[in-house]
């Protein structure tokens, strides 16, 4: 099956530092990916829709300038939480559709795990 | 907007018990409905699916039936093993327009015990 990578697995930083992680499709191109942040009680909230080539779609209440995204390529998107904070520790996951239609499912990373001290 | 809504967790069960979790979902057109599963420390996969209604989606003993008249798609397993300890979402995706942006469910969290 298709194969989405993410680096890092896990960080750790000093709050105010930036965190850049990173969200590949191996073996397939996607135009589109989707990031969410897990929370401990495992819900899985989107944060935002990456779009190669144009601006991402974030959700609401979601801070554009605090999560920054860039879909650079068909195969790689970013994600760098700016100034983090101890309240952005969580656990970050992206996810990349195989096709075009809502059709088809979702190819997950593994996940990022954030820790700011 | 669209939503999915699945039983509260965690679900304990014995080895070899019959296993059911249950999901509904509210959208405004015709979705696709999947199952997906995150084992301890994993990613979420994909566990089954369905694109239209009465499909049913089969996959490790697990079945889920897409049934439009209760906008349900609920998860069964005759016979849970250990190794299927972990979480589930259920999920679905509505292709409309070329946006489908997937909606998850919380999340239900099952233990089994031997």
């Amino acid at each position: 099956g298709a194969v989405v990578s993410q680096h890092p697995s896990w960080v750790i930083c000093k709050s105010g530092t930036s965190v850049k992680i990173e969200c590949r499709s191996l073996d397939f191109q996607a135009t589109t990916m989707f990031w969410y942040r897990q929370f401990p009680k495992q819900s899985l909230m989107l944060m935002a829709t990456s779009n190669e080539g144009s601006k991402a779609t974030y959700e609401q209440g979601v801070e554009k300038d605090k999560f920054l995204i860039n879909h650079a390529s068909l195969t790689l998107s970013t994600l760098t939480v700016t100034s983090a904070h101890p309240e952005d520790s969580s656990f970050y996951i992206c996810s990349a559709p195989l096709g075009l239609e809502g059709f088809n499912e979702q190819f997950f990373g593994p996940g990022t795990r954030l820790t700011v001290l | 907007g669209n939503s999915v809504t699945q039983m509260e967790g965690p679900v304990t069960l014995s080895e070899e018990a019959f296993l059911t979790i249950n999901c509904t979902y509210t959208a405004t057109g015709y979705p696709s409905l999947f199952w997906y599963v995150q084992y301890p420390g994993e990613g979420l996969q994909l566990l089954l699916k369905a694109t239209k209604a009465d499909d049913k989606g089969s996959n490790k003993g697990f079945e889920a039936t897409y049934r439009k008249e209760t906008t349900s798609f609920h998860l069964e397993k005759g016979s849970v093993q250990v190794s299927d300890s972990a979480v589930y979402f259920c999920a679905l995706s509505e292709g409309t327009g070329g946006s489908y942006i997937p909606t998850f469910g919380r999340g239900t969290s099952l233990i089994v015990h031997p």
